[in-house]
């Protein structure tokens, strides 16, 4: 069965360092990959995927097939980076449904 | 358009009661998604419509569980004989009719059953 493990509940870097967010995946096809962000007392938005290959708030994101990954970067973080951060999947033949990591709450210190 | 909308955004109800939610989407989106996502843990898909037509349906969503979405547009999620296992946050989403189409969230309508 599909699976979207990230493997910290919570990070908490100083403000300027590098961040980097874990998702493992477990799917033997082509995947959809995403990370969608939610900001306190705001709804789930997208925050980038994989085929886009772009960078949003300096975030980027690479899929590794190979290691079944795709962690979420950033060289300098901000405090207007502190949120939660999930990874989804989607499959083949899924009817665009996402599977979800359980999330990564950020916490960016001063 | 404001987005994806969800009402009530809060509900409190005794167990063995029914409850019902209600998602109006983006009005272009011909895809609607339920969502129910528990403390802790990321979203887990309940059902899916495209236009009137539910498609899929989870193996979570018991026959307590009913959605609806009529005429295309808004869509309703009902429970029945609510138990304290319901508690959490059902949220929805919709999105464009295309293979890429990003997923929008509503703000999600949290139940609490005491």
């Amino acid at each position: 069965a599909q699976r979207v493990t990230q493997p910290e509940k919570l990070l908490s870097v100083f403000k300027g360092a590098p961040v980097e967010l874990k998702c493992n995946y477990s799917y033997s096809g082509s995947p959809e990959l995403f990370w969608y962000v939610q900001y306190s007392r705001q709804r789930l938005q997208l925050l980038l995927r994989h085929i886009s290959r772009e960078s949003i708030k300096g975030f980027t994101a690479d899929l590794n097939k190979g290691e079944t990954s795709f962690h979420l970067k950033k060289p300098f973080a901000q405090e207007e980076d502190s949120a939660m951060y999930y990874c989804a999947l989607r499959w083949v033949d899924s009817n665009y449904q996402l599977i979800w990591g359980a999330g990564t709450k950020l916490i960016i210190k001063p | 358009d404001t987005g994806v909308s969800q009402d009530p955004r809060h509900k409190i109800t005794k167990r063995g009661q029914n409850v019902t939610f209600r998602c109006d989407p983006i009005s272009e989106h011909n895809r609607l998604y339920w969502y129910r996502q528990t403390l802790g843990q990321g979203p887990e898909f309940l059902t899916y419509f495209q236009n009137e037509a539910q498609l899929e349906k989870s193996r979570l969503l018991s026959d307590r569980f009913s959605a609806e979405r009529p005429k295309g547009s808004f869509s309703t999620l009902e429970i029945q004989r609510t138990e304290q296992g319901d508690s959490a946050m059902y949220l929805c989403a919709s999105s464009l009719g295309t293979s890429f189409g990003t997923q929008y969230f509503g703000p999600g309508t949290r139940l609490l059953v005491l």
